[in-house]
């Protein structure tokens, strides 16, 4: 059982440059979510997926777009990339609606670079 | 809309000795709470939930939060640490009714020394 899994682990872009995180969750969950994480700031909510086929806004989404591809898949796109993007991303999944006090799951993470 | 105050950014202590991280969370619902872990370059994982019921829970490693809702307070403790549970800690919140996502707080940071 894989749970989440991010694809790359690693990338370095140079400002300008586009590019598409890849989540995918083998749990039958509902709801997914993007963050980023950043020394000193914890997780920043960027976009989420209550269930497929919507998607809304978190606390940090300028600059970013998503897509709920399927029930399994939740991208994450950033279409110019730019220095204040350097982070590592996190991709999480849980039940869903109905569910409040199901936990989250957690991707290991991309770091990704922007020069 | 919820808060989570995690009062302290770094912990130092030393193997083998007790260690308390504090949390203290506002919300104008109830809410379920939580502790996650995160080990160095790895994703977060649950330590530990409180639901309903006894305001004493046990999680894995040995971890235990007691909620205190006059104080709006969840502190996460373990009686004695070990290298290992050198990691960050997150306190999180989340509304019991209707949709709402997860809110974390800043994180602690846990170093523990031989």
């Amino acid at each position: 059982n894989a749970g989440v899994t991010q694809t790359p682990k690693f990338q370095v872009l140079k400002t300008g440059q586009s590019m598409t995180l890849q989540c995918a969750q083998d749990m039958n969950h509902n709801s997914m979510y993007w963050y980023r994480q950043d020394p000193g700031m914890g997780l920043r909510l960027i976009y989420y997926s209550a269930s497929e086929g919507t998607t809304d806004k978190g606390e940090v989404p300028n600059g970013y777009n998503v897509s709920r591809l399927n029930k399994r898949e939740f991208s994450l796109r950033l279409e110019s990339a730019a220095p204040s993007q350097t982070s590592v991303y996190f991709c999480a999944s849980t039940e869903g609606k109905g569910a409040q006090n199901s936990p989250l799951h957690f991707g290991n993470g991309t770091r990704l670079t922007v020069t | 809309a919820q808060s989570v105050t995690q009062l302290d950014s770094q912990v130092p202590v030393f193997e083998e000795a007790p260690v308390e991280l504090r949390c203290n969370y506002s919300s104008s619902v109830s809410v379920y709470l939580f502790w996650y872990v995160q080990y160095p370059n790895q994703g977060l994982q649950l330590l530990l939930k409180y639901l309903s019921g006894s305001t004493l829970v046990k999680g894995i490693n040995g971890f235990e939060a007691e909620f205190n809702k006059s104080q709006t307070s969840f502190h996460l403790r373990k009686p004695s640490v070990h290298i290992s549970d050198t990691a960050e800690y997150f306190c999180a919140v989340r509304a019991r009714s209707g949709y709402s996502t997860l809110t974390f707080g800043k994180g602690t940071m846990l170093l523990v020394s031989p």
